[in-house]
This record gives structure tokens, C-alpha cells and sequence, in this order.
């Protein structure tokens, strides 16, 4: 079983829906990552948090520790958000310094117009 | 700010060949990272360095690769000898540790294909 889970997969949408994407982890965490892969395979960081809230214009996420749970929501959701989502985490364990993330497989994300 | 640089962007090479992958980070930070990506594993860490110092390579696969990083603004990935399951887009990404988990800034890829 990996470290680190998400769901769906795969999702598709239409123009203007609401979009949450899931990430479940099993171990101790420091910090979880949220990043996003376009088409032409660039990745972005979107956010980096270890609790709480983040809101970055559509985009929010939301971590639980308790639970091992985060989520990325895109309100308004617009073609251009098309992508793929991938989950990170730094292990809770790690020495202070040591940056090693590890990577859920990615939700495929594609909003029709 | 350019942000980080890989070169090359595509690389086709034949299985046996010697394969090296060239990254610059971003100005100003002090570790860089070099990752994997494939279809069947996904994005995998493969080496780390802070303040130029290799942290935690126990994703190298193998000893056909090898990482260096001479100085705050270049590193390498070598490959030899590479085989066709070594085909994958790597990726370098760069960041500025002062506390921990800070934001990766990630460059382009390399695309590689070994034949």
C-alpha cells in the first residue's frame, strides 16, 4: 500500500463545477505538497502546508492532521485548470534538512467547456 | 529570475551510452533535488542536495547513476551505462531550506528516451 493515496484518479467536469481532489496518508507528516502538472508536463508547487487552510485565488486547500487528510478544491472550475493534481509529503521523521517528499500517483483532472 | 534550467530538453541515446543531464537552480538556493517520473512509478526522488552535499540518495536506482553538484549553481545526473528502463522525463527542482518543507520550484524536465 503507498505511503500516500489520492482520489480520483481520474475526473472530469464541466466549466463552472466545483472540484475537489483527495489525498490520504498514512504516515507522520511535517508538510504536505500540493502541485499541479500541465499537458506539456511542467510542475508547479500550488501550495505547501502543515495545517489549516490555504487560499490562492480558485484554488484551496485544506489539511487535517488527525486524520491524514487533505484536500484540493477549485472553485469555478475552467479548462485551463485541466491537469494533473499530485499529493507530497515530508515525512514526519525525516532530519531537520532533509527535504525528501513522497509522492502520491495523481488525480487527472479534465474541465470540459 | 529564470528560474530553474535543465539542459537537455530531450535526449535519444542507445542503450550502453553514456547519458548526462545538466541542471542550474534558482539563484540563491541551497538545495536541489533530482527526481524521476514514469508512468508506472510516478515521481520518485532519486538524489538531494543541501549547501551542495548529497542528504539522502537512496533512490539512485543503481550504481550506473551518479550525481554532483561542484557548486551552488550547477549540478549533474549521469547515467552510464543507461538501458531502455531508464527512459523517463527527470526533473530538477531547486528551493531555499530555512525551516522545513519549503516550496520546490521545479525545471522543465528532460525528456529521455533510451533506445
Amino acid at each position: 500500500k503507498n505511503e500516500v493515496e489520492q482520489s480520483p484518479q481520474n475526473l472530469t467536469a464541466q466549466e463552472g463545477e466545483f472540484i475537489t481532489i483527495n489525498c490520504s496518508y498514512s504516515v507522520g507528516i511535517s508538510a504536505l505538497h500540493w502541485l499541479q502538472q500541465h499537458p506539456g508536463g511542467g510542475i508547479v508547487s500550488l501550495f505547501m502546508l502543515s495545517s489549516g487552510k490555504k487560499k490562492h485565488g480558485r484554488l484551496i486547500a485544506t489539511i487535517n492532521i488527525q486524520e491524514k487528510h487533505s484536500s484540493l478544491h477549485i472553485t469555478a472550475s475552467h479548462p485551463r485548470d485541466s491537469a494533473v493534481y499530485i499529493c507530497a509529503v515530508r515525512l514526519a521523521q525525516t532530519l531537520f534538512g532533509n527535504e525528501k517528499l513522497t509522492f502520491g500517483t495523481g488525480t487527472r483532472l479534465t474541465i470540459i467547456p | 529570475d529564470a528560474g530553474v534550467i535543465q539542459s537537455p530538453r530531450h535526449e535519444v541515446t542507445e542503450m550502453g551510452q553514456e547519458v548526462t543531464l545538466r541542471c542550474k537552480p534558482i539563484s540563491g538556493h541551497n538545495s536541489l533535488f533530482w527526481y524521476r517520473q514514469t508512468m508506472m512509478r510516478g515521481l520518485e526522488l532519486l538524489i538531494y542536495f543541501n549547501n551542495n552535499v548529497p542528504i539522502d540518495d537512496s533512490g539512485m536506482p543503481e550504481d550506473r547513476f551518479s550525481a554532483k553538484m561542484p557548486n551552488a549553481s550547477f549540478s549533474t545526473l549521469k547515467i552510464q551505462p543507461s538501458e531502455p528502463r531508464d527512459s523517463a522525463v527527470y526533473f530538477c527542482a531547486s528551493s531555499l531550506v530555512r525551516d522545513r518543507g519549503e516550496t520546490q520550484y521545479f525545471g522543465p524536465g528532460t525528456r529521455l528516451l533510451v533506445l
